[in-house]
């Protein structure tokens, strides 16, 4: 059984913070990594996805991924009350046509 | 652009009702999903359809079924719907559906089976 774990939370942090969401997986062979981020009520929004190990940066957000370890994790920078919502990790396994394996979200909850 | 369209976005149904959700998509990608989520609860994949045919179904009741008109659309005819089935239903789209291609969400239809 193809896993991937998560924080449920809430997870609160002060605005101005770092705020970091963590995810594990179960399958070595997953290939493709993804952070979504769901507002209440709304679809979920692509805002990172990483491949290889190392860090990747974009903007106030970075995905980290040490595959040994399989985990994975994104750092908000910076925190702002509208980056309070669910964040999703979902991982792509191996084989031609993987499916997204969604994690249950992390609540994140940034206080002014 | 990485817009999904869904329409409509909401729908009441009753249980002898049959409807339908749409939705569409203009970048050029040949992978659609059908995903569906409950409250509190990660998406679930429905169907998937890689260059317009049928790839994946993940065992769902045939009340729901699916069809793939053309590249840019998808459709999801609804019939003999549970009250259990209330629930968002999401499309998506990436370019292909092979590992390292994101997936891009609509809006979602938010469904409600009475």
């Amino acid at each position: 059984q193809k896993e991937v774990e998560q924080n449920s939370g809430p997870l609160s942090v002060p605005e101005g913070a770092i705020a970091s969401l963590n995810c594990t997986y179960s399958d070595r062979v997953s290939q493709s990594f993804f952070w979504y981020r769901q507002y209440s009520g709304k679809s979920p929004e692509l805002i990172m996805s990483i491949y290889s190990n190392g860090d990747k940066e974009d903007g106030r957000f970075t995905a980290q991924l040490n595959k040994a370890s399989q985990y994975v994790s994104l750092l908000i920078r910076d925190s702002q009350p509208s980056d309070s919502a669910t964040y999703l990790c979902a991982v792509r396994y191996g084989g031609s046509q993987g499916n997204l394996i969604f994690g249950k979200g992390t609540k994140l909850s940034v206080k002014p | 652009d990485t817009e999904v369209t869904q329409t409509p976005k909401h729908l009441v149904m009753g249980m002898t009702n049959k409807k339908s959700l749409k939705c569409e998509q203009h970048m050029g990608h040949r992978a659609m999903y059908w995903y569906k989520q409950k409250a509190k609860k990660p998406p679930e994949l429905m169907f998937v359809y890689s260059y317009e045919k049928l790839s994946i179904n993940e065992s769902v009741p045939s009340r729901f079924s699916p069809e793939c008109p053309n590249s840019s659309l998808l459709n999801l005819h609804l019939h003999a719907l549970q009250p259990e089935d209330s629930a968002l239903y999401l499309c998506a789209s990436s370019q292909e559906h092979r590992l390292s291609y994101e997936q891009y969400f609509g809006p979602g239809t938010r469904l409600t089976v009475t």
